[in-house]
Formats: C-alpha cells, structure tokens, sequence
C-alpha cells in the first residue's frame, strides 16, 4: 500500500538558514509527490509537484524538491528561511494503485528562529 | 478559473445537534470532490470522496455523511454531533482525481461543545 512518511514532526531553523524538510513515500508504480504548505487556520497551497518530468521541481515562494527514485524520496528545500515561511507542510504521493488518490503524510511544522 | 468556497467558517456547535458543511466548486464540470478532516495535532484524514453526482464512496466508517445532489455541491452531514467530530474539516476538487494534485477551500474550524 502507498504511504509517505514525514521524518520529523517539528522543525526550527533560524532566519536565513537552509531549509530542509523530508519526505520518503512507498509505491510500487511510478508515482506522483507532491508538497503542501497550510498556514494557520488556512486550506492547504499546492507549493510543487511533480509529475514524471523534470526531476527538480522548483514552486513557489523559493521551494523546490528532488525527487529520487533509488532513495524513494522527495525532500524539500530553500536556500534560505524566511519568518513567513512558518506552516505546516504536507508531503503526498498519489499513483494508479490509490486510483490516484492522494495520499498525505503526517505533516511537519516549521518554525522559524529570528 | 476555477474557485472553491466552503462555509462556515467556523461553527460551534452542541453535542446532539445536526451538522451541514457545504462546499461548491466554480470554473469547472465534473470535478472529483473530497472531504478531508484534520484532528488537533493530526494529519489530513480522508472522508469521503465523490467522482460524480449521487456517488459517494466512504474511506472512514464514523457519524458523518456526504452527499453530492449538483455536479459542483458537496454536503457533509451529521444528524447527531460527537465531541469527538470537532476538526478542521477541509474541502478539496481536481481533475483526473490526484494526478495534477488538489485544490483545497479554505476550511471550517467546527467545535463541538
């Protein structure tokens, strides 16, 4: 069965630092990742998906993601934290074994330090 | 463009009492419909989803309902509240169901006292 595992339910990093937040998924088919980011009290934005295409995927607001079949990850990044970057960020998979359902991990918070 | 509005935004409600989350979708025709619930300090939990009018398939046996009776209206409903239906309940559509992703309303933060 698809599942995507979110290493790290919470994560600080100070202004201006690299942000890094992890996503490892399970399918057996080629999949679809995708990275949401939810604001308090908000719906969940799309921030970038891919879609078999190019294996770097760069989103909004600086984010990108590679996506690396061999290590069956997704990771996010920016080079650098911003305070408006603190939400919660939601890491999916969808693929032909969910009937293309996403799938969400558990989420990780980001908190950023002045 | 398409648009996805979901009201209230907030209800607080008393334990026994019925419960009607509505959620439309505009710019599209025959959009996939999910209703996603979250839990204080949970994720995302998938409720129902609709891949056309009257059809309803239910992923979390529980006290809530769904129904689809317009192409681009999706209801959720209880006829009795529990404490622990209180959530963040959030709407979502797409095409082709997941494979160019969600988009989601904006929620209803719904307490049940």
């Amino acid at each position: 069965a698809q599942s995507v595992t979110q290493l790290g339910s919470h994560v600080s990093v100070s202004e201006g630092a690299l942000v890094l937040l992890r996503c490892n998924y399970s399918s057996s088919v080629p999949p679809y990742l995708f990275w949401y980011v939810q604001y308090p009290n908000q719906g969940l934005q799309l921030l970038l998906k891919y879609t078999s295409a190019a294996t770097l995927v760069k989103g909004i607001n600086g984010f990108e993601a590679e996506f690396k079949k061999s290590e069956t990850s997704f990771h996010l990044t920016k080079p650098s934290a911003h305070m408006s970057d603190a939400a919660e960020y939601f890491c999916a998979v969808s693929d032909v074994d969910s009937s293309y359902k996403l799938i969400f991990g558990s989420g990780t918070r980001l908190l950023v330090r002045p | 463009s398409q648009t996805i509005h979901q009201w209230p935004a907030t209800l607080v409600q008393p334990v026994g009492s019925p419960l009607s989350l509505e959620c439309t979708v505009e710019g599209t025709s025959n959009p996939n419909l999910y209703w996603y619930r979250q839990a204080a300090g949970r994720g995302l939990q998938l409720l129902f989803y609709s891949v056309g009018i009257g059809q309803i398939s239910s992923e979390v046996p529980q006290n809530l309902s769904a129904s689809r009776p317009q192409d681009r209206q999706f209801i959720l409903s209880s006829k009795k509240l529990l404490l622990s239906d209180s959530g963040f309940y959030l709407c979502a559509w797409s095409v082709q169901q997941g494979i160019y992703g969600y988009t989601f309303g904006s929620g209803t933060r719904l307490t049940v006292v």
